[in-house]
């Protein structure tokens, strides 16, 4: 069955704790996103990658990293420096990363800072 | 600054309905503009636009795009209580060949029984 999966579901963390996001993708899909989504923002992009040992910031990208060691998998670790993390966090792929690629997401991480 | 715009944000209709939602642009070097669909977890692909005037449909949905008055408008027609969800729209700009989107707000839609 391909697809992206995210890991884990729900995830909570204290304040000042880093955590990193779980992102793979089996549809051998050259490019990847990650995407975060608050109520009434739609989706803002903070990082993306269109090939392995390499990615670029995208229009919200401080507080977080992430890297590009395998095709497949692209994990986002949210910093303590992020200071608002709580939302939901959505990880995208498509095949080559260009203008005429659909994205195909998955089924997203809801971080909850306490 | 690059922008797409939702409206309404939210919309409650009962089953049966017919609904038309809006999504408006202003984004430089315009490619396409896609439309998804999300219920609680992953956005899931509904249409792709790059023409005006050409509809795109599946099923009862059914999605058009208008580059001279820069929107498009996504239609559900006999609504049932699954169209409930997030209805996004996302524009692609020839950004450096990126594949960048810029989502807007959203437009929340619950179908009552």
């Amino acid at each position: 069955d391909g697809g992206i999966t995210q890991s884990p579901k729900y995830l909570f963390r204290k304040e000042g704790q880093n955590v990193t996001l779980s992102c793979e993708q089996n549809l051998n899909h050259d490019a990847m996103y990650w995407y975060r989504q608050d109520p009434g923002q739609g989706l803002r992009l903070i990082y993306y990658s269109q090939i392995v040992n390499d990615f670029q910031k995208g229009d919200i990208a401080e507080g977080y990293s992430v890297s590009r060691e395998k095709k497949e998998s692209f994990p986002l670790t949210v910093t303590s420096a992020q200071k608002n993390p709580t939302a939901f966090y959505l990880c995208a792929s498509s095949m080559y990363g260009g203008s005429t690629d659909t994205q195909y997401f998955g089924p997203g991480t809801r971080l909850t800072v306490l | 600054e690059d922008k797409v715009v939702q409206s309404p944000l939210s919309l409650v209709v009962h089953e049966g309905d017919t609904v038309t939602l809006n999504c408006s642009y202003e984004v430089t070097n315009f490619r396409s503009l896609l439309w998804y669909k999300q219920e609680k977890k992953a956005p899931t692909f509904l249409f792709m636009l790059t023409s005006s005037g050409i509809e795109k449909k599946s099923g009862r949905l059914s999605s058009i795009l208008d580059k001279k008055e820069l929107f498009s408008i996504l239609n559900i027609t006999a609504t049932q209580t699954g169209d409930s969800a997030i209805y996004l729209c996302a524009v692609v700009p020839w950004s450096g060949n990126t594949g960048k989107l810029i989502f807007g707000q959203g437009t929340t839609l619950q179908v009552k029984p």
